[in-house]
């Protein structure tokens, strides 16, 4: 079957940096999403990778490595603001999204 | 008005009654989403229109019923639902279905049943 895993909750310091890991298990492979989503709002796109290697974005970066099944989204100069959960989906062989259950990150002063 | 627009934004309603949700996007997009996202779970992915044609009917009970009358518009009918049916209600769209075309979502519909 078909699977994203991804931690259900993370802590972690204002100014400090987090990664936040996904595995999947797909039928096929093209490419891997990652999204914010604060309570209550709707969830927004942070990045997409489809080949290996590290993306930067500012303050958010993401990696993918398609030969071990995984990604990161890493996280510099933390914000209270970035208290957020963050959604990884792998897209199929049919370009169909597998979302994973998201991670809840919490940020302390 | 930008982006994806949901109505309403919170709806509560009995098992018996018929209401709709309605998804309106700005983006000029062709692919049209509707999610259910509960607590602790993936999103769902419910329904998926192409140029206005179905695409995926992800085994979703006959209760809920989509409607797609343009690439702008997308609307889900309720129809005697069960309390299991609480949830938020995402739409989506995207400009085509492949790729590595993002989607764009609303607000969702928070719905409760009583």
């Amino acid at each position: 079957g078909q699977n994203i895993d991804q931690p259900t909750e993370m802590t972690a310091t204002e100014g400090a940096i987090v990664q936040i890991n996904c595995t999947y298990q797909t039928s096929g492979f093209n490419g891997l999403f990652w999204y914010q989503q604060h309570a209550g709002e709707a969830p927004t796109f942070l990045s997409y990778n489809v080949l290996d290697g590290l993306e930067e974005k500012g303050r958010f970066s993401s990696f993918l490595s398609r030969s071990k099944g995984y990604s990161y989204l890493l996280l510099k100069e933390l914000q209270m603001k970035d208290s957020a959960s963050y959604l990884c989906a792998a897209t199929d062989s049919n370009y169909q999204l597998i979302w994973g259950a998201g991670t809840k990150l919490i940020i302390k002063p | 008005e930008t982006g994806v627009t949901q109505t309403p934004r919170h709806l509560v309603m009995g098992m018996t009654n018929k209401k709709s949700l309605k998804c309106e996007q700005h983006l000029g997009h062709n692919a049209m989403y509707w999610y259910k996202q509960s607590a602790k779970k993936p999103l769902e992915l419910m329904f998926v229109y192409n140029f206005k044609e179905q695409t995926e009917n992800n085994s979703v009970p006959s209760r809920f019923s989509p409607e797609c009358p343009n690439s702008s518009h997308l609307f889900l009918h309720l129809h005697t639902l069960q309390p299991e049916d609480s949830a938020l209600y995402l739409c989506a769209s995207s400009q085509g279905g492949q790729g590595g075309q993002p989607q764009h979502f609303g607000d969702g519909t928070r719905l409760s049943i009583l």
